[in-house]
């Protein structure tokens, strides 16, 4: 069964430090996400991506985040700068169609760990 | 006013009863409710989907969904040990706006 994979499992960085979390969405999807959940919180949206660009994103994804589809398979999310308050499980999700990110799909998640 | 709500629990039964877990939201543009499942440190894994109000079933799931009270529901029906998970709703307005929006999630546990 097709599923989206997220590479590391686990990153420690130490504050101030660039990460890039990767992740294989499914192949024939069109759609793409990055969520993050903070212990003990909701899943929050970071930002949606099709055709090549980024169609929403929220508060949260100020001028530190960027994502970046380099290739036809993988895509990524880079924080520049990282912060203590950047720990935190990042899923990438991707769906076969827009319109509501419905049937959205997740993969197992990048544990950041911001020290 | 939170957007979603959803009783963190958690929520322990003995194996193969029925289960419900539900979630409330303030914002009626929502259309599309969804539910999904996580384990302990790992991704959410879709189970129902369902568009605007009404029933839903696949297999021992049914998602229900009344739009006019914001009230949506997932039972389970005879429950088992593996079912035991955080089960969290989440809900999207649809059209240009994609992003979902995600109850906190209830634990459930489901006792041999």
């Amino acid at each position: 069964e097709p599923e989206v994979t997220q590479t590391p499992s686990h990153q420690v960085t130490q504050m101030g430090q660039e990460v890039i979390l990767r992740c294989v969405p499914i192949s024939n999807h069109l759609y793409f996400y990055w969520y993050r959940q903070i212990l003990g919180q909701k899943v929050e949206f970071l930002v949606s991506f099709y055709n090549n660009e980024i169609s929403e994103k929220s508060e949260i994804f100020d001028d530190q985040f960027s994502v970046e589809r380099p290739d036809g398979s993988n895509f990524t999310l880079k924080i520049r700068s990282t912060k203590l308050e950047d720990s935190a499980m990042y899923f990438c999700a991707s769906s076969e169609r827009g319109g509501s990110s419905t049937e959205a799909f997740f993969g197992q998640g990048t544990r950041l760990t911001v020290v | 006013q939170k957007e979603v709500e959803q009783d963190p629990g958690p929520l322990s039964v003995p194996e193969g009863a029925i289960v419900s877990l539900n979630c409330t939201y303030s914002n009626s543009a929502f259309q599309y409710f969804m539910w999904y499942r996580q384990y302990s440190r790992k991704g959410p894994e879709l189970l129902m989907y369902t568009y605007s109000s009404g029933n839903k079933e696949d297999g021992r799931f049914t998602a229900q969904v009344d739009k006019s009270s914001k009230y949506i529901s997932l039972f389970i029906r005879d429950s088992q040990p593996s079912d035991s998970a955080t089960y969290l709703c989440a809900m999207s307005a649809g059209g240009n706006n994609r992003k979902l929006i995600w109850g906190l999630g209830t634990s459930l546990a489901v006792n041999p």
